[in-house]
């Protein structure tokens, strides 16, 4: 199995600061057919998990541009340019190259 | 608007069985163009991907800890995913929620409570 172990696992910010989160894989997650199957989630408090990069710097449709995801092969970052306070939850790198999918332990980001 | 509505859990001892229902709208014309998955957490921990179903339901994965107990299935006509849950063990507790893939799992369900204890 993949191993995905991500760092921090907590994050305290200061909004309108900076933030990133690394993600490591145990194997590279790229395939043969050239893309990287590294996804970032956010679960705000009480809520369900919401996708917001894919394929390891994709934004998703909707996410704000403060948000960016970077990497390769096994080492991936996700960076908030400058915090908001609605940024608090938890964070999760994920990857789909191999069942079982897995994903990090999660990151918790709060103000 | 996409939705995905997850129903069936509930309270039930170990050894028991349960059969979660994830039914869906908003894209009842494309259902059958994407892979469907069931993910939870245990109370207070991280998410934990369970099983996946590609569109015409003849392929499906599973972690390790569910192969043999759970049965992902779904039914295009209905745009409905399932997750069948036999011989339910304590450390099944947790949300189970369902989730659309496309480029990524870009729609979720709200959750059903799975609650496992004798």
């Amino acid at each position: 199995d993949i191993v995905m172990t991500q760092a921090p696992l907590s994050l305290p910010v200061t909004p309108g600061e900076p933030a990133s989160i690394s993600c490591r894989s145990s194997q590279s997650l790229l395939h043969s057919n050239g893309y990287t199957y590294l996804d970032w989630y956010v679960q705000k408090p009480g809520q369900s998990p919401k996708v917001l990069i894919y394929l390891g710097s994709n934004r998703a449709t909707g996410v704000p541009d403060r948000f960016s995801g970077s990497g390769s092969g096994t080492d991936f970052k996700l960076k908030i340019n400058r915090v908001e306070a609605e940024d608090v939850g938890v964070y999760y790198c994920m990857q789909a190259l191999q069942t079982p999918w897995t994903f990090g332990q999660g990151t918790k980001v709060e103000i | 608007d996409v939705q995905l509505v997850e129903s069936g859990g509930g309270f039930v001892q170990p050894g028991e069985s349960l059969r979660l229902s994830c039914s869906t709208s908003g894209f009842r014309a494309t259902f059958n163009r994407y892979w469907l998955s069931w993910v939870r957490q245990a109370p207070g921990k991280g998410l934990e991907w369970v099983a996946n179903i590609n569109e015409d339901g003849d392929e499906k994965f599973y972690v390790d800890s569910v192969r043999g107990r759970f049965t992902v299935s779904r039914d295009n006509a209905k745009n409905s995913l399932y997750l069948q849950m036999n011989s339910l063990r304590i450390d099944d507790t947790g949300v189970y929620y369902c989730a659309r893939r496309s480029v990524a799992f870009d729609h979720w369900g709200q959750g059903t409570v799975v609650t496992v204890s004798s």
